[in-house]
Protein backbone atom coordinates (compact mmCIF):
# COMPACT_ATOMS: atom_id res chain seq x y z
CA UNK A 1 0.00 0.00 0.00
CA UNK A 2 1.66 3.66 -0.75
CA UNK A 3 2.14 5.86 2.07
CA UNK A 4 1.38 9.40 2.19
CA UNK A 5 2.18 11.65 -1.03
CA UNK A 6 3.10 15.01 -1.22
CA UNK A 7 2.44 17.67 -3.35
CA UNK A 8 3.44 21.34 -2.91
CA UNK A 9 1.57 24.30 -4.59
CA UNK A 10 2.19 28.13 -4.28
CA UNK A 11 -1.15 30.47 -3.48
CA UNK A 12 -3.82 31.31 -5.62
CA UNK A 13 -2.74 27.99 -7.57
CA UNK A 14 -5.57 25.29 -7.54
CA UNK A 15 -4.71 21.63 -7.13
CA UNK A 16 -6.91 18.48 -7.68
CA UNK A 17 -6.45 15.43 -5.70
CA UNK A 18 -7.89 12.20 -6.77
CA UNK A 19 -9.50 8.72 -4.87
CA UNK A 20 -10.01 5.54 -6.01
CA UNK A 21 -12.15 3.96 -3.74
CA UNK A 22 -12.27 0.17 -2.99
CA UNK A 23 -13.75 -1.82 -5.73
CA UNK A 24 -17.57 -2.17 -5.12
CA UNK A 25 -17.78 1.01 -2.46
CA UNK A 26 -20.33 4.24 -3.95
CA UNK A 27 -19.36 6.00 -1.34
CA UNK A 28 -16.21 8.78 -0.91
CA UNK A 29 -16.04 11.37 1.48
CA UNK A 30 -13.10 13.69 1.52
CA UNK A 31 -11.74 15.18 4.88
CA UNK A 32 -9.05 17.54 5.72
CA UNK A 33 -7.00 16.97 9.14
CA UNK A 34 -4.37 19.75 10.68
CA UNK A 35 -2.69 19.88 13.84
CA UNK A 36 -4.97 22.70 14.67
CA UNK A 37 -8.30 21.91 13.73
CA UNK A 38 -8.21 17.70 13.57
CA UNK A 39 -9.83 15.99 11.21
CA UNK A 40 -12.84 17.47 9.35
CA UNK A 41 -15.43 16.57 7.00
CA UNK A 42 -15.20 17.96 3.74
CA UNK A 43 -17.99 16.38 2.07
CA UNK A 44 -19.21 12.68 0.53
CA UNK A 45 -20.54 12.01 -2.57
CA UNK A 46 -22.40 8.80 -3.78
CA UNK A 47 -23.01 7.72 -6.88
CA UNK A 48 -21.98 10.44 -8.59
CA UNK A 49 -24.27 12.77 -6.12
CA UNK A 50 -23.05 15.08 -3.09
CA UNK A 51 -24.90 13.45 -0.27
CA UNK A 52 -23.39 16.26 1.85
CA UNK A 53 -20.93 19.09 2.67
CA UNK A 54 -19.33 20.38 5.67
CA UNK A 55 -18.85 23.96 6.66
CA UNK A 56 -16.19 24.77 3.80
CA UNK A 57 -15.61 27.62 1.44
CA UNK A 58 -16.81 27.03 -2.21
CA UNK A 59 -13.17 27.12 -3.42
CA UNK A 60 -13.72 23.44 -2.04
CA UNK A 61 -15.29 21.27 -4.41
CA UNK A 62 -15.79 17.66 -5.96
CA UNK A 63 -17.21 15.18 -7.56
CA UNK A 64 -17.32 11.86 -8.03
CA UNK A 65 -17.48 9.66 -11.78
CA UNK A 66 -19.09 6.62 -13.03
CA UNK A 67 -16.88 4.24 -12.05
CA UNK A 68 -16.92 5.92 -7.81
CA UNK A 69 -13.59 7.38 -8.23
CA UNK A 70 -13.52 10.81 -6.87
CA UNK A 71 -11.53 14.10 -7.41
CA UNK A 72 -11.32 16.93 -4.90
CA UNK A 73 -10.48 20.60 -6.39
CA UNK A 74 -9.00 23.50 -4.18
CA UNK A 75 -8.78 27.11 -5.95
CA UNK A 76 -7.32 29.87 -5.38
CA UNK A 77 -5.06 28.10 -2.50
CA UNK A 78 -4.20 29.59 0.62
CA UNK A 79 -1.40 29.16 3.01
CA UNK A 80 -4.42 27.91 5.31
CA UNK A 81 -5.27 25.14 2.93
CA UNK A 82 -2.06 23.45 4.26
CA UNK A 83 -2.93 20.26 5.40
CA UNK A 84 -3.55 16.27 4.95
CA UNK A 85 -6.08 15.45 2.85
CA UNK A 86 -7.83 12.56 3.42
CA UNK A 87 -10.35 10.63 1.12
CA UNK A 88 -12.32 7.25 2.63
CA UNK A 89 -14.78 5.29 0.96
CA UNK A 90 -17.49 3.26 1.86
CA UNK A 91 -20.29 0.54 0.15
CA UNK A 92 -23.10 2.87 1.81
CA UNK A 93 -23.48 6.30 2.53
CA UNK A 94 -24.54 8.67 5.43
CA UNK A 95 -20.41 8.45 7.77
CA UNK A 96 -22.16 5.32 9.82
CA UNK A 97 -20.67 2.40 8.18
CA UNK A 98 -17.05 1.27 8.13
CA UNK A 99 -14.80 3.95 6.39
CA UNK A 100 -11.82 3.09 4.54
CA UNK A 101 -9.33 5.76 4.64
CA UNK A 102 -5.96 5.85 2.31
CA UNK A 103 -2.76 7.50 3.99
CA UNK A 104 -3.89 10.80 1.98
CA UNK A 105 -2.10 13.69 0.35
CA UNK A 106 -0.45 16.48 2.25
CA UNK A 107 -0.29 19.46 0.67
CA UNK A 108 1.78 22.12 1.08
CA UNK A 109 1.26 25.82 0.33
CA UNK A 110 3.58 28.09 0.27
CA UNK B 1 -17.66 25.77 23.08
CA UNK B 2 -16.46 23.44 20.70
CA UNK B 3 -18.97 20.39 19.94
CA UNK B 4 -16.68 17.97 20.44
CA UNK B 5 -13.75 18.10 23.07
CA UNK B 6 -10.99 15.62 23.33
CA UNK B 7 -8.01 15.67 25.65
CA UNK B 8 -4.86 15.28 22.87
CA UNK B 9 -2.83 14.10 25.41
CA UNK B 10 0.16 12.74 24.95
CA UNK B 11 -0.88 9.77 26.36
CA UNK B 12 2.04 7.55 27.86
CA UNK B 13 1.79 4.14 29.52
CA UNK B 14 3.48 1.23 30.36
CA UNK B 15 2.52 -2.25 28.68
CA UNK B 16 -0.39 -3.69 30.05
CA UNK B 17 -1.99 -0.64 31.53
CA UNK B 18 -5.37 -0.07 31.27
CA UNK B 19 -6.00 3.35 29.24
CA UNK B 20 -8.94 5.56 29.34
CA UNK B 21 -9.95 7.78 26.24
CA UNK B 22 -12.38 10.23 26.51
CA UNK B 23 -14.28 13.25 24.86
CA UNK B 24 -17.22 15.05 25.84
CA UNK B 25 -19.58 16.47 23.40
CA UNK B 26 -22.15 19.31 23.58
CA UNK B 27 -25.56 18.55 20.77
CA UNK B 28 -27.72 16.56 21.92
CA UNK B 29 -28.91 15.90 18.21
CA UNK B 30 -25.58 13.61 17.95
CA UNK B 31 -26.79 9.79 18.50
CA UNK B 32 -23.74 8.01 16.94
CA UNK B 33 -20.58 7.50 18.50
CA UNK B 34 -17.17 5.97 17.08
CA UNK B 35 -13.67 5.70 17.68
CA UNK B 36 -11.16 5.95 14.96
CA UNK B 37 -6.78 4.39 15.41
CA UNK B 38 -4.38 6.37 13.37
CA UNK B 39 -1.01 5.05 12.81
CA UNK B 40 1.44 7.60 12.16
CA UNK B 41 1.27 8.35 7.89
CA UNK B 42 -1.65 6.26 8.01
CA UNK B 43 -5.71 6.90 7.04
CA UNK B 44 -7.69 6.10 10.58
CA UNK B 45 -9.15 3.26 10.90
CA UNK B 46 -12.51 2.76 12.61
CA UNK B 47 -12.57 0.95 16.01
CA UNK B 48 -15.63 0.89 17.04
CA UNK B 49 -19.15 2.42 17.12
CA UNK B 50 -22.08 2.48 19.06
CA UNK B 51 -25.27 4.50 19.55
CA UNK B 52 -26.84 3.99 22.75
CA UNK B 53 -26.03 4.59 26.64
CA UNK B 54 -24.39 2.15 28.01
CA UNK B 55 -20.95 -0.36 26.82
CA UNK B 56 -20.26 -2.07 24.02
CA UNK B 57 -17.24 -4.20 24.23
CA UNK B 58 -14.94 -6.00 21.50
CA UNK B 59 -11.74 -7.98 22.65
CA UNK B 60 -9.65 -5.70 24.75
CA UNK B 61 -11.79 -2.19 23.83
CA UNK B 62 -14.51 -1.34 25.46
CA UNK B 63 -16.69 2.08 24.28
CA UNK B 64 -18.72 3.63 27.06
CA UNK B 65 -21.07 6.06 26.17
CA UNK B 66 -23.09 8.53 28.78
CA UNK B 67 -25.57 10.53 27.02
CA UNK B 68 -26.93 11.99 30.31
CA UNK B 69 -23.27 13.66 30.74
CA UNK B 70 -22.80 13.86 26.93
CA UNK B 71 -19.42 11.77 27.54
CA UNK B 72 -17.83 8.99 25.79
CA UNK B 73 -14.80 6.88 26.57
CA UNK B 74 -12.46 4.25 25.15
CA UNK B 75 -11.01 1.93 27.52
CA UNK B 76 -8.38 -0.01 26.12
CA UNK B 77 -7.21 -3.37 28.74
CA UNK B 78 -3.93 -5.22 28.50
CA UNK B 79 -2.15 -1.93 26.00
CA UNK B 80 0.58 -3.35 24.06
CA UNK B 81 3.31 -1.19 22.32
CA UNK B 82 0.94 -2.06 18.92
CA UNK B 83 -1.72 0.18 20.16
CA UNK B 84 0.70 3.03 20.19
CA UNK B 85 -1.63 6.01 17.74
CA UNK B 86 -3.49 8.48 17.84
CA UNK B 87 -6.76 7.77 18.86
CA UNK B 88 -9.78 10.02 17.66
CA UNK B 89 -13.61 10.19 18.93
CA UNK B 90 -15.96 11.12 16.34
CA UNK B 91 -19.92 11.49 16.66
CA UNK B 92 -22.69 11.89 14.54
CA UNK B 93 -26.03 13.22 14.43
CA UNK B 94 -28.07 11.41 11.58
CA UNK B 95 -30.67 11.96 8.63
CA UNK B 96 -29.51 12.47 5.39
CA UNK B 97 -27.73 16.04 6.01
CA UNK B 98 -25.60 14.43 8.75
CA UNK B 99 -22.80 16.07 10.41
CA UNK B 100 -20.05 14.40 11.28
CA UNK B 101 -17.58 15.86 13.68
CA UNK B 102 -14.39 14.61 14.78
CA UNK B 103 -12.57 15.11 18.04
CA UNK B 104 -9.03 16.63 17.52
CA UNK B 105 -7.11 13.21 19.06
CA UNK B 106 -5.52 11.44 21.75
CA UNK B 107 -1.63 10.46 20.90
CA UNK B 108 -1.31 7.38 22.83
CA UNK B 109 2.25 6.03 23.39
CA UNK B 110 2.54 2.35 24.89
CA UNK B 111 5.70 1.74 26.25
CA UNK B 112 6.99 -1.74 26.34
Amino acid sequence: KAGVTQTIKTRGQQVTLSCSPISGHRSVSWYQQTPGQGLQFLFEYFSETQRNKGNFPGRFSGRQFSNSRSEMNVSTLELGDSALYLCASSPTSGGLGTQYFGPGTRLLVL
Amino acid sequence: QKEVEQDPGPLSVPEGAIVSLNCTYSNSAFQYFMWYRQYSRKGPELLMYTYSSGNKEDGRFTAQVDKSSKYISLFIRDSQPSDSATYLCAIISGGSNYKLTFGKGTLLTVNP
